[in-house]
């Protein structure tokens, strides 16, 4: 069975840094792409980006490019997304989710971030 | 503003026929890239429910069907439940973007 399990709630204040942590099982983490979705409080879903865990390549969505870093740890199965800067805008809860076919069939239960002073 | 436009909100009553329209563009649907749709509960991650334009994934019943034609796409469900009552994303790749990129979501009321 396909599992991704997230890290837990983040309360971070405005300029802070948060790293979200997906850690897999499964499934061999290096033969798919683990990609990072936004979900803000009344809004719709929006892509942040992806990596590809074998070899670490990175694409990120032009809104998110200056502030978002994603890394994958093979040894520990472990992909992280770290988002800088962050205002009250970023509050949000963050998925990641793993592709298959360019869908997104597996998705972690979500961390939600708060940010505020 | 989503790249992959939705309506914003539709509604039928249960036993009747609904569909969701996803408009993009050449550089996206348009331009063959597949189409993929999701169901999100309230207070839930989102479900795969159609993949590459008109496949169910397992356990999804056939009351779920999709279509894809030229730049736009379409998720119809049939038989409406009062459990279908959810937000529902269309999701293809763009290409001028680089981009994945989501419908900005409909909300579907069953009456």
């Amino acid at each position: 069975e396909v599992q991704l399990v997230q890290s837990g709630a983040e309360v971070k204040k405005p300029g802070a840094t948060v790293k979200i942590s997906c850690k897999v099982s499964g499934y061999t983490f290096a033969d798919h792409h683990m990609h990072w979705i936004q979900q803000a409080p009344g809004k719709g879903l929006e892509w942040m980006g992806l990596i590809n865990p074998e070899d670490g390549e990175t694409l990120y969505a032009e809104k998110f490019q200056d502030r978002i870093t994603i890394t994958a740890d093979t040894s520990t199965d472990t992909a992280y997304m770290e988002l800088s800067s962050l205002t009250s805008e970023d509050t949000a809860v963050y998925s990641c989710a793993t592709s298959r076919d360019w869908a997104l069939p597996y998705w972690g239960q979500g961390t939600l971030v708060t940010v505020s002073s | 503003q989503s790249v992959l436009t939705q309506p914003p909100s539709v509604s039928g009553a249960p036993g009747q026929r609904v569909t969701i329209s996803c408009t993009g563009s050449s550089s996206n649907i348009g331009a063959n890239f597949d189409v993929h749709w999701y169901q999100r509960l309230p207070g839930t991650v989102p479900k795969l429910l159609i993949y590459v334009n008109n496949n169910r994934p397992s356990g999804v019943p056939d009351r779920f069907s999709g279509s894809k034609s030229g730049t736009s796409a379409s998720l119809a469900i049939t038989g409406l439940l009062a459990e279908d009552e959810a937000e529902y994303y269309c999701q293809s790749y763009d290409s001028s973007l680089s981009a994945w990129v989501f419908g900005g979501g409909t909300k579907l009321t069953v009456l």
